[in-house]
This record gives C-alpha cells, structure tokens and sequence, in this order.
C-alpha cells in the first residue's frame, strides 16, 4: 500500500517558472524524503525532513512538512529543462529492528525550455 | 567509490519461470532494500537484509526471497513469475545499523522485468 499521496499527478511548467509538488501521508512518521526519477531509471535523493522540522532548504529545493496535516510540500525555484522527472515523497518510519520507505505514486514534473 | 549496481538491465521471462536479479551495494553499505516499481507506480518496498539477515518484509508472497552474502551483495528471486510481476525492480543500499538512525538509501538503476 502506499502511504504518501502527492498532488498535482503532473505539472507542466515554463523554464524559470517555480514548481510546487504536495504531498499527503496517513501515518506517523520519522521521516519524509523526496526522491527524483528520470525516465523510469533509479531513484536519487534529493531532501529529508525530519518529523521536528518544520521547513528545509537545500540549493533551489525548499521542503517543507506540516505533521499536524500530515502533508509536506516541495517547492523547485527556478526550474530548468533538466529538472524534467518524476518526483516521489516517500516516509520512513521505523517499526521495530527495521525501517522502510513507504512512496507515493509521483508527479510527473515537465519543464518546457 | 563505486554506486549499486543492479544486473541484468532488462530481462524477459515466461510465466512461470523463476528469475535470480543481482545487486551490489555501495561501499561501506551492509543494508540492502529491495522495491518493486510497476509502470506508473511508486516504489513498493519487498523486504531489506542488513548483514545477511531478513530485517523486515513488505507485503510480498513467499515466491518472493533474498539473499544477502558477506560482501553484503543481494539478490532477490521470484519463484513461478505471473504477469503481474512486470516492473522496474530496484535495489538500494545504506549504512544502516537497523536501529532509529536515518540512513540514506541509495538505489541502483533497476532491473526491467518483463514477463510475457
């Protein structure tokens, strides 16, 4: 089953133009990570959020999470043509000895040049 | 440093069939997660093997088993393959000491299962 739902299901914007990507969870979390995809290759890390912060940026990536609304978002400033990709919020939780990536079903973010 | 890397790229099989699909981690790693990607679909977590023991399994039938040798490489088999097991299989590895400490989790590029 998959915990995180994001929001839009894809998002088609101009080069330059700022991207927003939400995403929703069900469940408690220790973490909540966003991972790129290009071309149904392997996943690359882009951000973690831990459950006590509250906003995190890194380069053009900005992150925030909201657990009372069980729900995060990322914003991607500036975007350029290479930012083209799937874009998955996946939450790690740990349950005893072992942690997982729980994903969502991604958004297919479309930069036009 | 070397990244995982995951064998055989693409691979096709009959239903039926079983399939034997390959991960090495990164170096210094000795957690490795298993996921299942079908078309459209995000990632579902198989089950993780830190220092060559099953830590943890998601919700996969039996046909579905790993392996994890001292080097801490994996691989995953899928016995009596049916037509839904079609997907991009990933493999990603960490340095987790399977305790609450975050990890990050890096992933191979997958192995493409096709089964006719």
């Amino acid at each position: 089953s998959q915990q995180g739902e994001e929001d839009p299901q894809a998002l088609s914007i101009q080069e330059g133009e700022n991207a927003t990507m939400n995403c929703s969870y069900k469940t408690s979390i220790n973490n909540l990570q966003w991972y790129r995809q290009n071309s149904g290759r392997g996943l690359v890390h882009l951000i973690l959020i831990r459950s006590n912060e509250r906003e995190k940026h890194s380069g053009r990536l900005r992150v925030t999470l909201d657990t009372s609304k069980k729900s995060s978002s990322l914003l991607i400033t500036a975007s350029r043509a290479a930012d083209t990709a799937s874009y998955f919020c996946a939450t790690e939780a740990f349950t005893g000895a072992n942690s997982k990536l729980t994903f969502g079903k991604g958004i297919t973010l479309s930069v036009r040049p | 440093e070397t990244g995982v890397t995951q064998s055989p790229t693409h691979l096709i099989k009959t239903r039926g069939q079983q399939v034997t699909l390959r991960c090495s981690s990164q170096s210094g790693h000795n957690t490795v997660s298993w996921y299942q990607q079908a078309l459209g679909q995000g990632p579902q977590f198989i089950f993780q093997y830190y220092r060559e023991e099953e830590n943890g399994r998601g919700n996969f039938p039996p046909r579905f088993s790993g392996l994890q040798f001292p080097n801490y490489s994996s691989e995953l088999n899928v016995n009596a393959l049916e037509l839904d097991d079609s997907a991009l299989y990933l493999c990603a590895s960490s340095s987790g000491t399977h305790t609450s400490s975050y990890n990050e989790q890096f992933f191979g590029p997958g192995t493409r299962l096709t089964v006719l």
